[in-house]
């Protein structure tokens, strides 16, 4: 079966530092993609960054990115920099089609 | 592009009333998905089509629910004979579905049923 885990529900990180949630997946694909969705409070899911699987370069976008372990079914996510505005619920994602999310980690960050 | 965009936003209803939800893709993406999220969980999913085809349904999918997508643009989810077990959000993602696998989310429909 097909399985993501996120097994911190909740992290913390003061403002300007650096934070990175972590995500396991269970897949015997081959290709498949990866990603990271934020959810701020009552608002709707947007997508953060992606990764597929047949690339070795991890993936970047500005203060975000990924690192990719395809052996070990590992896909972290390093937030830089972090922002009042990043605090949310951050969902790690795999698909070869429908999306399968794990069950987030909640991110609080103090000024 | 204006996005996905879902309505109505919220909907209560009693037990046993049918409702019936409708998502807009964002124009021109072929493949348009269902989920459902309670709270404190990550989005589990219920179907999805390409174009006007439903091509998987989740065994979560009872028979009461329902989904159409008849001109391969805006689907609709019903759910008949509604149950408080059906309280959650239901959210629709749309993706071009041809080599970019990313979706894009909608706002939901919040569901209360009493």
């Amino acid at each position: 079966a097909q399985t993501v885990t996120q097994s911190q529900p909740e992290m913390s990180v003061q403002e300007a530092e650096t934070v990175t949630l972590s995500c396991t997946y269970d897949t015997s694909e081959s290709d498949y993609y990866l990603f990271w969705y934020k959810q701020p409070p009552s608002r709707q899911m947007i997508l953060v960054i992606r990764q597929e699987a047949y690339k070795q370069q991890n993936a970047t976008e500005n203060r975000f990115s990924v690192n990719f372990q395809k052996a070990a079914k590992s896909f972290s996510l390093k937030i830089s920099d972090s922002q009042l505005g990043d605090a949310a619920m951050y969902f790690c994602a795999y698909t070869p089609d429908k999306l399968i999310f794990g069950t987030g980690t909640r991110l609080q960050v103090f000024p | 592009d204006t996005g996905v965009s879902q309505n109505p936003r919220h909907k209560i209803t009693k037990r046993g009333q049918n409702v019936t939800f409708r998502c807009d893709p964002i124009s021109e993406h072929n493949r348009l998905y269902w989920y459902r999220q309670t709270l404190g969980q990550g989005p589990e999913f219920l179907t999805y089509f390409q174009n006007e085809a439903q091509l998987e349904k989740s065994r979560l999918l009872s028979d009461r629910f329902s989904a159409e997508r008849p001109k391969g643009s805006f689907s609709t989810l019903e759910i008949q004979r509604t149950e408080q077990g059906d309280s959650a959000m239901y959210l629709c993602a749309s993706s071009s579905g041809t080599g970019e696998y990313e979706q894009y989310f909608g706002p939901g429909t919040r569901l209360t049923v009493t």
